[in-house]
């Protein structure tokens, strides 16, 4: 099974609202990511979690807040959007060995818009 | 920081064609992937090149990891409609956990 499951697929919000992604994976990874791609555009990191513990935030807009409640899941808490967030986020997992490269895996993401 | 070149930007070919694309780093990667996107899907993995020199095929797919470790190339042969996407290359290192990615190539075929 290299599958990761993103929930919704599809999510409408105003400026004002509050809203979260989900992730989870079953593949035993200990890394987690989340990517927003713009259309035509190659994924950008966001933030990755290592083992729970967030390693990396690329600098991310405080309206966006990451949450890692265990191994398997993985949540993007959503605040007070811009309309230019609008955007595919995507969420990767990977193992995490020392001395290994590991293969990234993708969801298949959830298309936000803010209107 | 880290870019790769990717190339070509995008591709218009008949069925049946092959098709070759390349990404070029200005400093070497441990690793190359390989990815597909659908519109409004996730990158989907196609291979995964760990060594300088590896060449993996998976189906109508081959890609290579170049000698010099910065860079690797794609081909598809005998294309199909369902071919079309963007493919992406991408560089790991090892113990990193960025991924850098190329600008894609968006394909197109025609039937």
């Amino acid at each position: 099974d290299t599958e990761v499951t993103q929930t919704p697929k599809h999510l409408v919000m105003g400026m004002t609202n509050k809203k979260s992604l989900k992730c989870e994976q079953h593949m035993g990874h200990r890394a987690m990511y989340w990517y927003k791609q713009k259309a035509k555009k190659p994924p950008e990191l966001m933030f990755v979690y290592s083992y729970e513990k967030l390693s990396i935030n690329e600098s991310v807009p405080s309206r966006f807040s990451p949450e890692c409640p265990n191994s398997s899941l993985l949540n993007l808490h959503l605040h007070a959007l811009q309309p230019e967030d609008s955007a595919l986020y995507l969420c990767a997992s990977s193992q995490v060995r020392q001395g290994l490269n590991e293969k990234l895996f993708f969801g298949s993401g959830t298309q936000l818009s803010v209107l | 920081g880290q870019q790769l070149n990717q190339s070509p930007q995008s591709m218009f070919i008949q069925e049946g064609e092959d098709v070759s694309m390349n990404c070029t780093s200005s400093s070497i990667f441990n690793t190359w992937l390989w990815y597909k996107q659908d519109p409004g899907e996730g990158p989907v993995l196609l291979i995964a090149l760990y060594k300088a020199g590896e060449l993996t095929s998976n189906g109508r797919l081959t890609a290579q990891f170049g000698i010099t470790r910065k860079d690797s190339f794609l081909n598809i042969s005998a294309s199909i409609p369902s071919d079309v996407g963007i493919y992406f290359c991408a560089g790991r290192n090892t113990g990193g956990f960025k991924t850098i990615f190329g600008a894609g190539t968006r394909l197109f075929v025609k039937a």
